[in-house]
């Protein structure tokens, strides 16, 4: 049973930019968060899919940010014309199916990004 | 609202001491409660979680945490740190809505252990 995978793990970036960042879930898994974290904070939410629809976007998303999951199983995270304070790290997790809200999240290795 | 807040971002302990991460936690239902550790570069690993049942709640490596409601908090016990449990550690409460649940994340503790 693999993890949650992302891609790529590193991204340095010119301002003004895009970047894409993919996620592969845990397979089975159809719920897919994105969360983003900078130094010193705790992860905060961004956005929520279940299977392919979008049910929910943080107002942190801004209008430069775009996830999709067009197939109900892998994920991407565009942001266009990137902003230094862009610079986190990009936090995908998945989970199963199913009620309740104690289902664990399982969290990938995180994709950094770097804005110069 | 679900809210989360971790006492202390950095807590130093020697090896074979007592690791006490604190954390309390704002919700207006029952809560869900878990803890997640990571290390340098890395993603977030489940430590344990605490949802009904028993309020004593152990996870891997060691570590335990126990909810207590009358004090809303849910803090994070080893009773012998080891080099190896340097980290970053993070509380979270879920805030279920919608059909769905999400993490709410505390700001994170560092932890170091030294000789």
């Amino acid at each position: 049973d693999t993890g949650v995978s992302q891609d790529p793990r590193h991204k340095i970036t010119k301002r003004g930019q895009n970047v894409t960042f993919r996620c592969d879930p845990i397979s089975e898994h159809n719920r897919l968060y994105w969360y983003r974290q900078t130094l010193g904070q705790g992860p905060e939410f961004l956005t929520y899919f279940q299977n392919e629809a979008q049910l929910e976007k943080s107002r942190l998303l801004s209008d430069r940010f775009s996830a999709e999951r067009p197939k109900g199983s892998f994920s991407t995270l565009e942001i266009q014309r990137t902003e230094q304070g862009d610079s986190a790290m990009y936090l995908c997790a998945s989970s199963s199916p199913g009620t309740g809200s104690g289902n664990t999240i399982y969290f990938g290795e995180g994709s950094w990004l770097t804005v110069v | 609202a679900q809210s989360v807040t971790q006492l202390g971002s950095h807590v130093s302990v020697s090896e074979g001491a007592l690791v006490l991460l604190r954390c309390n936690y704002s919700s207006s239902v029952p809560p869900y409660l878990f803890w997640y550790v990571q290390y340098p570069n890395q993603g977030l690993q489940l430590l344990l979680k605490y949802t009904t049942g028993a309020t004593l709640v152990k996870g891997i490596n060691g570590f335990e945490a126990e909810f207590k409601k009358s004090e809303t908090s849910f803090h994070l016990t080893k009773p012998s740190a080891h080099m190896s449990d340097a980290a970053e550690y993070f509380c979270a409460v879920t805030l279920f809505s919608g059909g769905y649940n999400k993490l709410i994340f505390g700001a994170g503790t560092r932890l170091a252990v030294h000789p």
